[in-house]
């Protein structure tokens, strides 16, 4: 079964809250991950937590962690037209290979 | 620096043919990563090194082989081709240590069609 879980497509209004959810399984998780890919290009890093933390915030971004559900989310405050992307959440732990696992991406469009 | 740097940046192939996908880094990054996006199905691991002469498998390993002479470079080697490796593929080095978070850092990816 897949490790990471994410909802396929989420759309919202510019100007409005941007939620979007994750799901793992590793409960050794040790770091968690959020990846935005533009389209055409590789991912670039948005931000990560540490497993021992419940939330973690930068600027527009929220990032909340609920280890007894396995539960990731990622809120983007104010979501602009250039935040339309791929956002991808990903785990990794210090005892497996410090590769991260990834889900299959959640494709955020804002309109206007 | 130049980052996670990958060549070519699109590549038709013919079925049967080989190939081999560059992926090199200046970063003195310990662990390197090659990974296959198709749509859909996200981002699945194919090979991964964590460091000059060790690599290991990842989940989708079949007709892919690597190698890790150096430190800076990954190179991955299409055997022989089949339409079902067309893909998008990406390229992620990073470093273990400085505070325990390991940050990937991904090349800009590599268009692969095989007809």
């Amino acid at each position: 079964g897949e490790d990471v879980e994410q909802s396929l497509f989420l759309s919202v209004r510019e100007g409005d809250s941007s939620v979007i959810n994750c799901t793992y399984t590793d409960s050794s998780s040790t770091y968690l991950y959020w990846y935005k890919q533009e389209p055409g290009a590789g991912l670039q890093l948005l931000t990560y937590i540490f497993s021992n933390m419940d939330m973690k915030q930068d600027q527009r971004l929220t990032v909340l962690l609920n280890k007894k559900d396995k539960h990731l989310s990622l809120r983007i405050a104010d979501t602009q037209t250039g935040d339309s992307a791929i956002y991808f959440c990903a785990e990794s732990n210090l005892g497996g290979s410090y590769i991260p696992t990834f889900g299959r991406g959640t494709s955020l469009i804002v309109h206007p | 620096n130049a980052g996670v740097t990958q060549t070519p940046k699109f590549q038709v192939l013919k079925t049967g043919q080989s190939m081999t996908l560059q992926c090199a880094q200046d970063m003195n990054h310990e662990y390197m990563s090659w990974y296959r996006q198709d749509p859909g199905m996200g981002l699945r691991l194919i090979h991964y090194s964590v460091g000059a002469g060790i690599t290991d498998q990842g989940e989708v390993p079949n007709g892919y082989n690597v190698s890790r002479s150096t430190t800076e470079d990954f190179p991955l080697r299409l055997l022989s081709a089949a339409p079902s490796q067309t893909s998008v593929y990406f390229c992620a080095s990073s470093l273990i240590g400085g505070g325990g978070q390991e940050t990937q850092y991904f090349g800009p990816g590599t268009r692969l069609l095989v007809l």
